[in-house]
């Protein structure tokens, strides 16, 4: 079974520059999240996705990120434009809410690098 | 809100050593608690997870206990090895594994 999959896996661009992060979860998996991951700390969360519904975009920055999840499996996250504080890794998971379990793990990706000149 | 605390690293060991990772949480209801590992260039994966208060998680060595009396999670493992180089994140999932929090993360470097 493939795992999550994410591209690219690195990104360097200039500050004000637009940016697109595409994600592939597992087969199957209705839930998708979207993670921020800086330097030395845990993931944050930035939205979540129950089939082709945000379900919790709170932690987004509505101003610069965007999201969406078509047809309820890939989804891009973009930011326009990046500002330096932006470089960071972004991680895309997944998992499933179906089945007999209520906690259901989540299955990572490798994350994408961005760094922001 | 709910929250994730771990002790700080870097955490360096000699091989076949005794490891533990303290992690304690805050949170509303009866939360699922999970570990995960990271290793260098890769995404995290799940290293183990209890899901009611007594349970044990255990996978590869590592174990950890949920302790509802004292809102811990802490990762012990008898002997490590250097393969077992990485970060390791406690986490907390509520609202039926819809709300994930992730401490900061511990990293652990084992030397031969």
């Amino acid at each position: 079974e493939a795992g999550v999959v994410q591209s690219p896996r690195y990104k360097i661009i200039e500050k004000k520059q637009p940016v697109a992060f595409w994600c592939n979860p597992i087969s199957g998996h209705n839930t998708l999240y979207w993670y921020l991951q800086n330097l030395g700390q845990g993931p944050e969360l930035l939205i979540r996705y129950e089939n082709e519904e945000a379900v919790d975009d709170s932690q987004l920055p509505k101003d610069r990120f965007s999201a969406e999840r078509l047809k309820g499996v890939d989804s891009t996250l973009k930011i326009q434009p990046a500002e330096l504080g932006d470089s960071a890794v972004y991680l895309c998971a997944s998992s499933s809410t179906r089945g007999p379990s209520s906690y259901n793990e989540q299955f990572f990706g490798p994350g994408t690098r961005l760094t922001v000149l | 809100g709910d929250s994730v605390t771990q002790m700080e690293g870097p955490v360096t060991l000699s091989e076949e050593a005794f490891l533990t990772i303290n992690c304690t949480y805050t949170a509303t209801g009866y939360p699922s608690l999970f570990w995960y590992v990271q290793y260098p260039g890769e995404g995290l994966q799940l290293l183990l997870k209890a899901t009611k208060a007594d349970d044990k998680g255990s996978n590869k060595g590592f174990e950890a206990t949920y302790r509802k009396e004292t809102t811990s999670f802490h990762l012990e493992k008898g002997s490590v090895q250097v393969s077992d180089s990485a970060v390791y994140f406690c986490a907390l999932s509520s609202l039926y594994g819809q709300n994930f929090v992730f401490g900061p993360g511990t990293r652990l470097s084992v030397l031969p």
